[in-house]
């Protein structure tokens, strides 16, 4: 099965500051890689997404690097808000399924 | 759309009882998931279909799981018998199409499985 690396594990920072968290995936013949969001008692929901012809991506508060040589990408959570205390899971795909990291709960302290 | 919708949300049962999950996917999307979330293993996926057909289900723990999809808007995933190492939350989700084509997962709410 494809790994894909995730770290940190846990990370807590502070209100206003930036979180961040890496990923490191092994080959892939497929241009999409995806970070989901989850809260305690819910399921995964799609945060933000990449397609590695561009190597970053924003949409508000969250970033997307990519590093396609050293085969890393990377989710940046500027000005971190307690409501973005959730569990971040980055994810590669397969012929026809999805390969999720491990997850980083995340805790932002107000 | 409702979203994905799992019964029962909380599912306990003892040991050597068959537990059986289900499974409402978004209407009109073609491939359906089954994952286990634990704290040790993460998010593993058990089994997928498409277009009701199961694809791939190298991902099944053993002969005790099975999963099945009858029509495009229902599936089951059934533990016959379980144990307590089963005990997990256990996501459905659907796409619309492929994963490896820009198509996200809608994840369910979970059914959290206890087997004492």
């Amino acid at each position: 099965q494809q790994q894909v690396k995730q770290s940190p594990q846990s990370l807590i920072v502070q209100k206003g500051g930036i979180s961040i968290i890496n990923c490191a995936y092994e080959n892939t013949a497929f241009d999409y890689f995806p970070w989901y969001q989850q809260f305690p008692g819910k399921g995964p929901a799609l945060l933000i997404a990449i397609r590695p012809d561009v190597s970053e991506k924003k949409e508000g508060r969250f970033t997307i690097s990519f590093n396609k040589s050293a085969k890393q990408f990377s989710l940046h959570i500027m000005d971190s808000q307690p409501g973005d205390s959730a569990t971040y899971f980055c994810a590669t795909p397969g012929a026809n399924n999805l390969f999720f990291g491990t997850g980083t709960r995340l805790t932002v302290i107000p | 759309d409702a979203g994905v919708i799992q019964s029962p949300r909380h599912e306990v049962t003892e040991m050597g009882q068959e537990v059986t999950l289900r499974c409402k996917p978004i209407s009109g999307h073609d491939y359906l998931f089954w994952y286990r979330q634990t704290m040790m293993r993460g998010l593993e996926l058990l089994i997928y279909f498409n277009n009701n057909v199961p694809i791939d289900d190298s991902g099944m723990p053993e002969d005790r799981f099975s999963a099945k999809m009858p029509n495009a808007s229902f599936s089951t995933l059934k533990i016959q018998p379980s144990e307590p190492r089963d005990s997990a939350v256990y996501f459905c989700a659907s796409s619309a199409r492929t994963p490896g084509n820009n198509s996200p997962l809608h994840f369910g709410n979970g059914t959290r499985l206890t087997v004492t």
